[in-house]
């Protein structure tokens, strides 16, 4: 099945330690987005790439950086992890086509833990 | 901007009860209407969405319609059972100057169904 994978399902990082998120996808999809979800709320955009175009959320801390290195991957990387960065980290995929839209397609998500 | 609003939780119900969860909405242009679940650990799945007015997006047994004339995106399901114990929320998609499409949620509402 076609499908959005992200690595590891749970890590744990130590303050100010970088840390690296993976996420792939094999539905083709030419959006990527990394979202960060704290415990009982929604999910916050950080940023997203539409194709190799790399776009930042205004409040994104320069604490949070990104790569694509190819259509299938995509990466999340925290330079110097805060305790206040302990959270539950989502990839989500998407189509996207002249002006037409479609559905996010989400990962499971890997919950990170600062020491 | 572009906002949405729904209920706030936790819903308790029995199982075989009848769910409805109120979703209203603010926006610029002509958004798309989603209803994402997340189980417990788990990443968003999407249960269903409309693209213009009128439209009834249903999956699951779970059913809701685009009103425009009242900004509303409503879920509702005519009997619930313990495995619909999840967290659902309300989203909206809009373009964005960046030529993708962002979701805008709302925060989000606990749903528990007890046998």
């Amino acid at each position: 099945d076609a499908m959005v994978i992200q690595n590891p399902r749970y890590q744990v990082t130590q303050f100010g330690k970088p840390v690296t998120l993976s996420c792939s996808q094999t539905l083709n999809h030419n959006v990527m987005y990394w979202y960060q979800q704290k415990s009982s709320q929604a999910p916050k955009l950080l940023f997203h790439y539409y194709d190799k175009d790399f776009n930042n959320e205004a409040d994104t801390p320069d604490n949070f950086q990104s790569r694509r290195p190819n259509t299938s991957f995509c990466f999340l990387d925290i330079r110097s992890p805060g305790l206040g960065d302990a959270a539950m980290y989502l990839c989500a995929t998407s189509r996207t086509l002249a002006l037409t839209s479609y559905e996010q397609y989400f990962g499971p998500g890997t919950r990170l833990t600062v020491t | 901007g572009d906002s949405v609003t729904q209920m706030e939780g936790p819903v308790t119900l029995s199982e075989e009860a009848f769910l409805t969860i109120n979703c209203t909405y603010t926006a610029t242009g002509y958004p798309s209407l989603f209803w994402y679940v997340q189980y417990p650990g788990e990443g968003l799945q999407l249960l269903l969405k409309a693209t213009k007015a009128d439209d009834k997006g249903s999956n699951k047994g779970f059913e809701a319609t685009y009103r425009k004339e009242t900004t509303s995106f409503h879920l509702e399901k005519g009997s619930v059972q313990v495995s619909d114990s999840a967290v659902y929320f309300c989203a909206l998609s809009v373009g964005s100057g960046a030529g993708s499409y962002q979701l805008t949620f709302g925060k989000g509402t606990k749903l528990s169904v007890i046998p």
